[in-house]
């Protein structure tokens, strides 16, 4: 167990539809990243939150949006979803400096949420 | 052209040789360099980790950061059908917040 807490593990829906990925990060980590992972494009940064502020966008869609609450955990929002949204979603967190940080930062990554849409 | 480039095998050795996995990147703002492995259906977990040029043993495991060349590697001694798995290489620079580019992962199969 990495510490670092998704749910749900297994999500099944329908073109179309909206739906919400959880993650709680490990204790004392301040940082939420999100990654999405498929078979054709690897592990790909969507976005990251640093104690309940957005940090950096990687090539997150506008279809798609998160959060971080003030405690911690962190929320990927994901709508009108098609066929190619099915993937692996990883959400990993780190003691990051935030704003001005060094870039010697390790990531713990949670198990990963399964999305197949239909 | 990705930042980080990564072959994705699939790599198949046999037991007790040495496995050699490498990466490629353009970005040469990169400092900090990694190796995660992440075995079927879980999540990616940190193996190795090195600052700059140079490199790092670990038991079984070194990783090698050449810069200039713009090259890391991961060798594997002694393989042992437990290390099969996906091997993602992964990069960050200084003052980006700590987010890491990922390669596509080598797909590692040891066979007994």
């Amino acid at each position: 167990d990495s510490g670092v807490t998704q749910t749900p593990k297994h999500l099944i829906t329908a073109t179309g539809q909206r739906v919400t990925l959880r993650c709680s990060p490990r204790s004392g980590d301040l940082s939420v990243y999100w990654y999405q992972q498929s078979l054709d494009q690897g592990l790909q940064f969507l976005i990251q939150y640093y104690n309940g502020e957005e940090r950096a966008k990687g090539n997150i869609l506008e279809r798609f949006s998160a959060q971080q609450f003030p405690d911690l955990h962190s929320e990927l929002n994901l709508s009108s979803l098609e066929l190619g949204d099915s993937a692996l979603y990883f959400c990993a967190s780190s003691v990051a400096a935030g704003r001005g940080g060094s870039g010697a930062n390790v990531l713990t990554f949670g198990a990963g949420s399964r999305l197949t849409v239909l | 052209q990705k930042e980080v480039e990564q072959d994705p095998g699939p790599l198949s050795v046999p037991e007790g040789a040495i496995v050699s996995l490498n990466c490629t990147y353009s970005n040469s703002a990169f400092q900090y360099f990694m190796w995660y492995r992440q075995y079927s259906r879980k999540g990616p977990e940190l193996l190795m980790y090195t600052y700059s040029s140079g490199n790092k043993e670990d038991g079984r495991f070194t990783a090698q950061v050449d810069k200039s060349s713009k090259y890391i590697s991961l060798f594997i001694r002694d393989s042992q059908p437990s290390d099969s798995a996906t091997y993602l290489c992964a990069m960050s620079a200084r003052n980006q917040g700590g987010k890491l580019i990922f390669g596509q992962g080598t797909e590692l199969s040891v066979k007994p």
